[in-house]
Parts: C-alpha cells; structure tokens; sequence
C-alpha cells in the first residue's frame, strides 16, 4: 500500500521561500507523476504543478514564476518551492501521485489516486 | 483554462436519500480524465471515481459516476452517515489541472 507522509515550515513571512518535502512509502516511484495542490482556508482545490522522474514538469500559470518542483529519486522523496509568498499563499498544502493507467486501446486513465495528509502553512505581513 | 462548475452548491439530504452531483466543463473533456473526490473536513480529498464512473479501490458501489463530454454526474445510491461530505469533480483533459468549486452534502 501507497502511502505519502509530508512535511515543512508552517509560518512564513511575507517574501520569504515555501519549502515542503514530500516521501513515498512503498510503490513504484518512476512511471508516476508527483503533484502538489493547496486549499485556501474554507475554499476549494487549486492544482499547483507536477514532474516526473525523466524530468518533466508543469505547473499552475498562477504560481509559475514563482514554483518549483523537483525529485530525489534515490530517497523516494519529492519538494515543493514556491518563492516570494504573500498571504494569498496561504493554504493546506497536499502533496499527492498522478497515475497514468493504460488499458492498451484509447488514451490512458489519469487520476489522483493517493494523498498525503497535508501541511498547513501561514504566511503573515 | 478549463472551468469545472458543480451544482448544487449545498445539497440538504438524509440518510437513505438519493443524491445526485452535477459537474459541467467550460470545454469537452475525455472520459478517461474526469475524476470525483470525497472530502471530510481536516483531511485529504480522497478518489471515489475515475474515469468519469469506475470506482477507485475500496469504494462501494452505492457510488455511481455518469456523462460525457461536458456534462458529468455523480450519483450516491443511499445515503450512509458517512457520506455527508464535500465532493469535488476534476480534470487531467488540459492542464491547467482544475477542481469544481465542491458539493456539500449535508443532512
């Protein structure tokens, strides 16, 4: 069983670096995407970005120039940054896998299939 | 960016009832990429449909998904106390990757 154990700095300060970390317990870690989305307090889900383990990534216009998210292959870890904050950033951080299941005919399924529990984080003026 | 709007916003129900979630896409969607997700609060979202209507793992079959297109429905048979929740529909179509705004189901 797939199971994702995150963590972090919880309060930051307006301009300063968001920095979470992400571990995958058991499972494959290549032939998957690895993905971050946050939650706004009393507000819904916003898909922040995603990479894989040959290097390809794509990431949320909104949070574009600002984001990062890279891959420790041999720790079985994955890591968000996100530069710059302001209170707008605020929000539960879930780190989460994408998976791409081909049936052999049409195009693959994608879905998030497993979450971590998410990270909290403030940021004050 | 694709827009997914969910209706109703708030859906008042009781245990045993019949609940059904719609979720509308500003743009046609393939299947195989629309997704539903059960949220309580304080925890994680967690997959109860993908594919538009296959269930994830675990999940029972009083969970139903339909549609196609832009228009996609998820159907709850008989509601059990523990399905008062937020559901949210998304889509892997085209990145942006976006969620509907939720669902609350509430008794």
């Amino acid at each position: 069983q797939v199971r994702l154990h995150q963590w972090g700095t919880g309060l930051l300060k307006s301009s300063d670096t968001l920095s979470l970390s992400c571990a995958v317990y058991g499972g494959s870690f290549s032939g998957h995407y690895w993905t971050w989305i946050r939650q706004p307090p009393g507000r819904g889900l916003e898909w922040i970005g995603e990479t894989n383990h040959l290097g390809n990534s794509d990431y949320n216009p909104s949070v574009k120039s600002r984001v990062s998210i890279s891959l420790d292959t041999s720790k079985k870890e994955f890591s968000l940054k996100l530069t710059s904050v302001t209170a707008a950033d605020t929000a539960l951080y879930f780190c989460a896998r994408r998976v791409s299941a081909f049936t052999g005919y049409g195009p693959p399924y994608y879905y998030m299939d497993v979450w971590g529990n998410g990270t909290t984080v403030a940021v004050s003026s | 960016e694709i827009l997914l709007t969910q209706s109703p916003g708030t859906l008042s129900l009781s245990p045993r009832d019949r609940a059904t979630l719609s979720c509308r896409a500003s743009q046609t969607i393939n299947n195989n990429y629309l997704s539903w997700f059960q949220q309580k609060p304080g925890q994680a979202p967690k997959l109860i449909l993908y594919g538009a209507s296959t269930r994830a793992t675990g999940i029972p079959d009083r969970f139903s998904g339909s549609g196609a297109g832009t228009d996609f429905t998820l159907t709850i048979s008989r509601l059990e106390p523990e399905d008062f929740a937020v559901y949210y529909c998304q889509q892997f179509g085209r990145s942006p990757y976006t969620f509907g705004q939720g669902t609350k189901v509430e008794i």
